[in-house]
């Protein structure tokens, strides 16, 4: 138990679909995180959200929509998805604390196949 | 040019053997935080160790310990008396910056696939 759930683990969508991916974390932090992986990628940073409010978009596309009501659940909404949108998107979460390492603790990921 | 570097796709040791897995970092910021994170196949990122850019002493975790050379910009994990359960993609990461309340941004390596043999 990680103290980071993601919910569903397995999501096959087709193009036209509108589906959405929750997190939820139990550990008392106040930022939260998506990220991207793709076979043989590095992760790539999505969206970053400190005290409810988002930080940074980093060049994603609108067809990814996140939503964080508070500081316990993050969002990613999903609608007209692309099949190179198929990958493991995880979610993390972290203290923003100064003097702290803030590491992100990370959920187990949604596996996502588009269609 | 590659912030993260790592030039091992994939390393074999035998169990109860060190095994050191390598990254190179590029920044031009004075103040930076490296991460190591591991992977197993469930896929969750589990957090290893952390090296802050003025840190004096290297920085150990049990079993894990940074071997930080920052001249040379390389911030290696090394893995000690390997066990069967680190086989795993461990990745190495970069936050720029100091504090800023914003969160960490973290920038991840390629990772490497470690597998611990009997």
């Amino acid at each position: 138990e990680t103290g980071v759930t993601q919910t569903p683990r397995h999501l096959v969508m087709g193009m036209t679909n509108k589906k959405s991916l929750k997190c939820e974390q139990h550990l008392g932090h106040n930022a939260m995180y998506w990220y991207k992986q793709s076979a043989k990628k590095p992760l790539e940073l999505m969206f970053v959200y400190s005290l409810e409010e988002r930080v940074e978009n980093n060049s994603v596309p609108s067809r990814f929509s996140p939503e964080c009501p508070n500081s316990s659940h993050l969002f990613l909404h999903l609608h007209t998805l692309q099949p190179e949108d198929s990958a493991l998107y995880l979610c993390a979460s972290s203290r923003v604390l100064a003097g702290g390492h803030n590491e992100q603790f990370f959920g187990p990921g949604t596996r996502l196949t588009v269609l | 040019a590659q912030k993260i570097t790592q030039t091992q796709p994939g390393m074999f040791v035998q169990e109860k053997e060190a095994v050191t897995l390598d990254c190179t970092y590029d920044t031009s910021d004075p103040s930076y935080g490296l991460f190591w994170y591991k992977q197993p196949s469930s896929g969750e990122m589990i957090f290893l160790i952390y090296q802050g850019s003025y840190d004096q002493q290297n920085a150990t975790e049990g079993r894990y310990s940074l071997n930080f050379q920052k001249a040379r910009k390389s911030a290696n994990l090394v893995i000690s008396a390997s066990q069967l359960g680190d086989s795993a993609m461990y990745f190495c990461a970069m936050r720029e910056g100091g504090f800023t309340g914003g969160g960490n941004k973290l920038t991840f390596g390629t990772g490497t696939q470690l597998k611990v043999e009997l």
